[in-house]
């Protein structure tokens, strides 16, 4: 089993939908919590992260984590095709380790 | 551009060479990561140093071996190549966001691609 699962998608949306980008974790140890954007051909970038539970919101991206369940969600408001890119999630139980999903592809169209 | 900076940007060889990259850190990060991104593996952490010395180990294989110089740069070394090893190979630097939590935010370079025959 892999410490986080994600659904590979590709995910399609309309522009302006709200996108549900979400992540499964199996270890209730992990703390830290991270959400990456990857354009194709580039390295991943950091979108927001998060430490143990509760939500965090930056403009359009709101981040929530359930520790109950193993949770990680990534909300996107108002979406837009510069929106399009893969996207990665990643947990850790410190700042020296963390595993990623496999990351969803996210294509919303004009 | 990231800051983080990782040389070369596309390698082909063949099967059984040896190969090395490189990745420079952000200015001021002493923490350097190498991962490794395939299509159906995702992305898999090999390992890190900080200021020179191996902090952590991942899912790194004997044929791969990496290091951190004084300047802090670093450098991934992958023998006896075989086909499963094309992938994308990215470095990441750290440095600390939030102190009150501790958490070691990762900064990407753009990636080394290579390609084995």
């Amino acid at each position: 089993q892999k410490e986080v699962e994600q659904d590979p998608g590709p995910l399609s949306v309309p522009e302006g939908a709200i996108v549900s980008l979400n992540c499964t974790y199996s270890n209730s140890a992990f703390q830290y919590f991270m959400w990456y954007r990857q354009y194709s051909r580039k390295g991943p970038e950091l979108l927001m992260y998060t430490y143990s539970s509760g939500n965090k919101e930056d403009g359009r991206f709101t981040a929530q984590v359930d520790k109950s369940s193993k949770y990680i969600s990534l909300f996107i408001r108002d979406s837009q095709p510069s929106d399009s890119a893969t996207y990665l999630c990643a947990g850790g139980w410190n700042f020296n380790k963390f595993y990623f999903g496999s990351g969803t592809k996210l294509n919303v169209k004009p | 551009d990231s800051g983080v900076t990782q040389t070369p940007k596309h390698l082909i060889t063949a099967t059984g060479q040896r190969v090395t990259l490189r990745c420079s850190p952000r200015s001021g990060d002493l923490s350097v990561y190498w991962y490794q991104q395939s299509l159906d593996q995702g992305l898999q952490f090999l390992i890190q140093y900080y200021n020179g010395e191996e902090r952590a180990k991942g899912n790194i294989l004997e044929r791969f071996s990496a290091q951190q110089f004084p300047d802090l740069h670093s450098e991934l070394n992958l023998s006896s190549l075989e086909l499963g090893d094309s992938a994308l190979y990215f470095c990441a630097s750290s440095h600390t966001e939030d102190r009150a939590s501790g958490a070691n935010v990762l900064t990407f370079g753009a990636g080394s691609r290579l390609t084995v025959l």
